[in-house]
């Protein structure tokens, strides 16, 4: 079965950092297009970040030189390495997969992680 | 950058059809991807490429797109069809844009 774990969210101050892991089983992360997509409390969705198979990252503007997407094959998961975090930040981080073929969608998600980003 | 704009709700009588849009300049030439998200659930994936549903979704959930708005059409709504629904595209300048999402509201 395909399936994505999301794990590391938590509380944390303005200005600290937190990585959060998404763990991949029935599928290999290092050939698909994978992204985070976040949900602040009450949003509506945001994509946050997507790392594609050849290794090439893009991120959204207002996580820009902040936070850092990366993987590790042979664990076959998924970081999101986010510093200076600021209130604006505090959503539910969702890891997804996109099937192959280069579509640019997400067919399969986690259950997400919470991060708080509180004083 | 490129926006999507979704009605903030909709509402449809129980087994009729409800048809929820996704606005975008020129959308007709992009890949439109729909997802439905429950209450305290991640996003699921109901509609692909414009019109494709992935296995599992039921035939009642279908979907078009033609110059500037893609349509997500419901029909025979059912009460556990009760949920947001996001639009969502790619594009060049910034990669993958989502809607603003839509409520629906089976009546």
């Amino acid at each position: 079965e395909v399936q994505l774990v999301e794990s590391g969210g938590g509380l944390v101050q303005p200005g600290g950092s937190l990585r959060l892991s998404c763990a991949a089983s029935g599928f290999t992360v290092s050939s698909n297009y994978m992204s985070w997509v976040r949900q602040a409390p009450g949003k509506g969705l945001e994509w946050v970040s997507v790392i594609y198979s050849g290794g090439s990252t893009y991120y959204a503007d207002s996580v820009k030189g902040r936070f850092t997407i990366s993987r590790h094959n042979s664990k076959n998961t998924l970081y999101l390495q986010m510093n200076s975090l600021r209130a604006e930040d505090t959503a539910v981080y969702y890891c997804a997969r996109e099937p192959l073929g280069g579509y640019y969608y997400m067919d399969v998600w986690g259950k997400g992680t919470t991060v708080t980003v509180s004083s | 950058s490129y926006e999507l704009t979704q009605p903030l709700s909709v509402s449809v009588a129980l087994g009729q059809t409800a048809r929820i849009t996704c606005g975008g300049n020129n959308i007709g030439s992009k890949n439109v991807h729909w997802y439905q998200q429950k209450p305290g659930q991640a996003p699921v994936l109901v509609i692909y490429r414009d019109s494709n549903r992935p296995s599992g979704i039921p035939e009642r959930f279908s979907g078009s797109n033609s110059g500037n708005t893609a349509t997500l059409t419901i029909s025979r709504a059912q009460a556990g069809d009760e949920a947001d629904y996001y639009c969502q595209v790619w594009d060049s300048s910034c990669h993958w844009v989502f809607g603003g999402g839509t409520k629906l509201t089976v009546l």
